[in-house]
């Protein structure tokens, strides 16, 4: 079974510049997130798709952030304009939709994409 | 809200030796407790995990017991090798949120010969 694919894997811009990342998900999984992790802190959720309808993205800094999932499948994340705390591993994460009151299932992660902002 | 608090490391022990990586949370309403690895240079991992009060989650050798009484959720190993050396994140996540996952700052681990 693929994993969930990323690309780039790594990106130098300027500030100010945009830049946009890529994520496909695992088949069949109808959940999708993505996660920006700083270096020497814990990922922390940007936004969260259930197939293309948008779930939570109450910590995605809506004005120069925007990511969508057309088709409910690959999602595209994308800033402009970049700031110099945009520099992080963003990462892409899927699951299968999780039932009503039941335990979550496991969340599989991508490589991530190493953004530096300069 | 829902936060989860983590030793801070560098954690480094020789090989074979004991290892714990302490791992406290709060949370509004009743998590699922995670451990998820990070090794050099991938993506992360799954370790273990624990959806009720007093499971024990255990992989590769590692062990977590989901302890309410105490929020804690700590990461044991009886013998470590130089292969676990990695990153190791506690996270929560509470039924009922859509299975957003909070994440503490991360442990890093090195383990010599």
């Amino acid at each position: 079974e693929a994993g969930v694919a990323q690309s780039p894997r790594y990106k130098i811009i300027e500030k100010r510049q945009s830049v946009a990342f890529w994520c496909n998900p695992i088949s069949g999984h109808a959940t999708l997130y993505w996660y920006q992790q700083i270096l020497g802190q814990g990922p922390k959720l940007l936004i969260q798709f259930q197939n293309n309808g948008v779930v939570d993205d109450s910590q995605l800094p809506k004005d120069r952030f925007s990511a969508e999932r057309l088709k409910g499948v690959d999602s595209t994340l994308k800033i402009q304009p970049a700031k110099l705390e945009d520099s992080a591993v963003y990462l892409c994460a899927s699951s299968l939709v999780d039932r009503p009151y039941s335990p979550p299932y496991e969340q599989y992660f991508g490589p991530g994409t190493r953004l530096t902002v300069t | 809200g829902n936060s989860v608090t983590q030793m801070e490391g560098p954690v480094t022990l020789s090989e074979e030796a004991f290892l714990t990586i302490n791992c406290t949370y709060t949370a509004t309403g009743y998590p699922s407790l995670f451990w998820y690895v990070q090794y050099p240079g991938e993506g992360l991992q799954l370790l273990l995990k624990a959806t009720k009060a007093d499971d024990k989650g255990s992989n590769k050798g590692f062990e977590a017991t989901y302890r309410k009484e105490t929020t804690s959720f700590h990461l044991e190993k009886g013998s470590v090798q130089v292969s676990d050396s990695a990153v190791y994140f506690c996270a929560l996540s509470v039924t009922g949120t859509a299975s957003k996952l909070t994440f503490g700052t991360g442990t890093r681990l090195q383990v010599t010969l």
